[in-house]
């Protein structure tokens, strides 16, 4: 099977602008969650969604945002671009949610850079 | 590659030995655990997962040890290799949290020759 796979692997953007970032699952994975990674701040929960349903959210202020397709193909957008939202975001994909957990597998990431 | 983080605290190992990872984590409900691999430049890599109703679990060349006494989780990697030297990650899933993980700050693992 595939991995789980984002593009683009990097962006730059300028301050103010808004950014669309997209996840492909692992092929039969439902569940789809967001990371975000810093140096300062480590891997930090965006959200999660599962049957094109966000079943969890992190701490994160509502400029981040994200939707699932039919498909499990997964997006997540970013308005109003700040310079602390450079970072590498990450997708993991898993076949299951709730309360029988599996393994969630990350893929490469897409390196954000805002200037 | 890029910085996975700055300031990590490094577990450097000679090749062949056996290398031992610590983590501690927060939550007591807490029911699912994970260690990852991350090398620069690319995302975390699964390595080995444990539940909460185990204490010991195997794979090849790794083993993960939990104590929900004390919150905490090792990972143990024998006879370790160059292609070892990575940052690991602990993660923790609390119960009912679905897929929501909470990591570690991590640890850089250095293997000398």
């Amino acid at each position: 099977k595939a991995g789980v796979t984002q593009t683009p692997r990097y962006l730059i953007k300028t301050r103010g602008q808004q950014v669309t970032l997209s996840c492909s699952p692992i092929s039969g994975h439902r569940s789809v969650s967001w990371y975000q990674q810093t140096p300062g701040q480590g891997l930090q929960f965006l959200f999660e969604y599962f049957s094109e349903t966000q079943r969890n959210k992190g701490n994160f202020p509502g400029r981040f945002s994200g939707r699932q397709f039919s498909n499990s193909r997964s997006e997540m957008n970013v308005s109003t671009l700040e310079l602390g939202d450079s970072a590498l975001y990450l997708c993991a994909s898993s076949e299951t949610s709730g309360s029988t957990l599996g393994s969630q597998y990350f893929g490469p990431g897409t390196r954000l850079t805002v200037t | 590659g890029e910085s996975v983080g700055l300031h990590l605290p490094t577990l450097s190992v000679q090749e062949g030995d056996n290398s031992i990872i610590n983590c501690a984590y927060s939550n007591s409900a807490s029911d699912y655990f994970i260690w990852y691999k991350q090398e620069s430049g690319k995302g975390p890599q699964f390595i080995i997962d444990i539940r909460s109703n185990m204490d010991k679990r195997q794979g090849q060349r790794v083993t993960v040890l939990l104590n929900k006494t004390v919150k905490h989780l090792s990972l143990q990697i024998a006879a370790t290799q160059p292609g070892d030297s990575a940052v690991y990650f602990c993660a923790e899933n609390i119960s009912g949290g679905y897929n929501k993980l909470i990591f570690g700050a991590g640890t850089r693992l250095a293997v000398h020759p």
